[in-house]
């Protein structure tokens, strides 16, 4: 059973880089996309992207300016990088482990494991 | 940009069918997921590529999408169902997620 673990500091002040990492343990990073997912206090989820094992990614739109995913295949790490933080990225941060399918030539992409998340506050 | 759009809130009876709808463009050939989360839990995902369920899913969870809208549907509803629930479909090389719907058991 594959399972992973966010961490990293739990305060980041207005205009650093919160920087956190994902341990996946139970299986290698070897296929799948492994992403980042947040949810800001009481509201809904929003994807910032993904990388896949051979190091190609792929980042949200409206966070593409901002934010670094790579990975330590090695040691079974990836990791998130977001400069620049503002009070609106005060969320609780998901690591999780997705897939990519094709059906009828239409790609998809779909998460089925999730780390447990960890709350990562933007305040001076 | 990829709006999907979900009712904020659904109720059901212990037992009855619960309809939670997610309504995009084009959705229909999106092949959409779902995702339970509870309070204070990391989601779970209940459905994948439409009407997928992932092992261990219980059968009284079932998707289906047609149109522009995805449907999931909680037959006989158990009280252990309460909880968000988001949409989510791939669009444009993002991944985009509904603004999640929580279904109450009462």
């Amino acid at each position: 059973q594959v399972l992973l673990q966010e961490s990293g500091p739990g305060l980041v002040k207005p205009s650093e880089t919160l920087s956190l990492t994902c341990t996946v343990s139970g299986d290698s990073i070897s296929s799948d996309y492994w992403s980042w997912i947040r949810q800001p206090p009481g509201k809904g989820l929003e994807w910032i992207g993904y990388i896949f094992y051979s190091g190609s990614t792929n980042y949200h739109p409206s966070l593409r300016s901002r934010v670094v995913i790579s990975v330590d295949r090695p040691n079974n790490q990836f990791f998130l990088k977001l400069r620049s933080v503002t009070a609106a990225d005060t969320a609780v941060y998901y690591c999780a482990r997705g897939a990519v399918t094709s059906t009828s030539g239409y790609f998809y992409y779909y998460v089925h494991v999730w780390g447990k998340g960890t709350t990562v506050t933007v305040s001076s | 940009s990829y709006e999907l759009t979900q009712p904020p809130s659904v109720s059901v009876s212990p037992g009855q069918t619960a309809t939670i709808t997610c309504s995009g463009d084009k959705l229909g050939g999106k092949y959409p997921s779902w995702y339970q989360q509870k309070p204070g839990q990391s989601p779970m995902l209940v459905i994948y590529q439409n009407s997928e369920r992932p092992s261990g899913i219980p059968e009284r969870f079932s998707g289906s999408n047609s149109g522009n809208t995805a449907t999931l549907t909680i037959s006989g509803t158990q009280a252990m169902d309460e909880a968000d629930y988001y949409c989510q479909a791939w669009d444009s090389s993002t991944a985009w997620f509904g603004g999640g719907t929580k279904l109450t058991v009462l």
